[in-house]
């Protein structure tokens, strides 16, 4: 089952301008994290915010998480033709299993 | 050098073979996961073991087997039970129920 969906599927953009993927989910968490993947790469973990935090920020990014909507964006600032890449989110819930359930993820396209 | 390590890259499968994947870890991490990926699709996790001796079925267990007989290693096995198996394979490992580590994947091919 796939928990997260992503918004928008597909977004190209020029470098120098902010990014901006949402992410929704069903139900509750112990946190939500963003991964990246080059493609044909595996992923590469980004930033994980916890349930209690509302925005994380870590260089260029910045991460906020709307428990009552259920629902999380990723703020790239200053995009980089580097930042081409699939961004995806993934919720790890209350279980504490360490399962993460990904999204569909959001294609990202920075034009140099 | 720590890290984890996927071999083969590529793989190529006949009609009824099984097919064995390898994920190795010098992390010294417990947990150890088996996810598949579809083009333009997100991961979907085939069988996770959170400690040695130990596993759990994920959403898509059926025609996959795994054993974790060492900390360090997870292989998954393709059975010819699976009727699609063509997809992009990616383990991962992790030390708690927090961030995940990722190999760079196996592509398999059934021909």
């Amino acid at each position: 089952s796939q928990q997260g969906e992503e918004d928008p599927q597909a977004l190209s953009i020029q470098e120098g301008e902010n990014a901006t993927m949402n992410c929704s989910y069903k139900t509750s968490i112990n946190n939500l994290q963003w991964y990246r993947q080059n493609s044909g790469r595996g992923l590469v973990h980004l930033i994980l915010i916890r349930s209690n935090e509302r925005e994380k920020h870590s260089g260029r990014l910045r991460v906020t998480l709307d428990t009552s909507k259920k629902s999380s964006s990723l703020l790239i600032t200053a995009s980089r033709a580097a930042d081409t890449a699939s961004y995806f989110c993934a919720t790890e819930g209350s279980s504490n299993t360490g399962k993460l359930i990904f999204g569909q993820g959001t294609t990202l396209q920075v034009k140099p | 050098d720590g890290g984890i390590t996927q071999s083969p890259k590529y793989l190529f499968r006949k009609e009824g073979q099984n097919v064995t994947l390898s994920c190795e870890q010098n992390l010294n991490h417990d947990a150890m996961y088996w996810y598949r990926q579809d083009p333009g699709q997100g991961l979907r996790l085939i069988y996770y073991s959170q400690i040695v001796n130990d596993f759990q079925k994920g959403d898509i267990a059926e025609g996959y087997s795994v054993s974790r007989e060492k900390k360090e290693s997870f292989p998954l096995t393709v059975t010819s039970a699976q009727k699609n198996p063509t997809a992009f394979y990616l383990c991962a490992s992790s030390s708690s129920a927090d961030t995940q580590y990722f190999g760079p994947g196996t592509r398999l091919t059934v021909l």
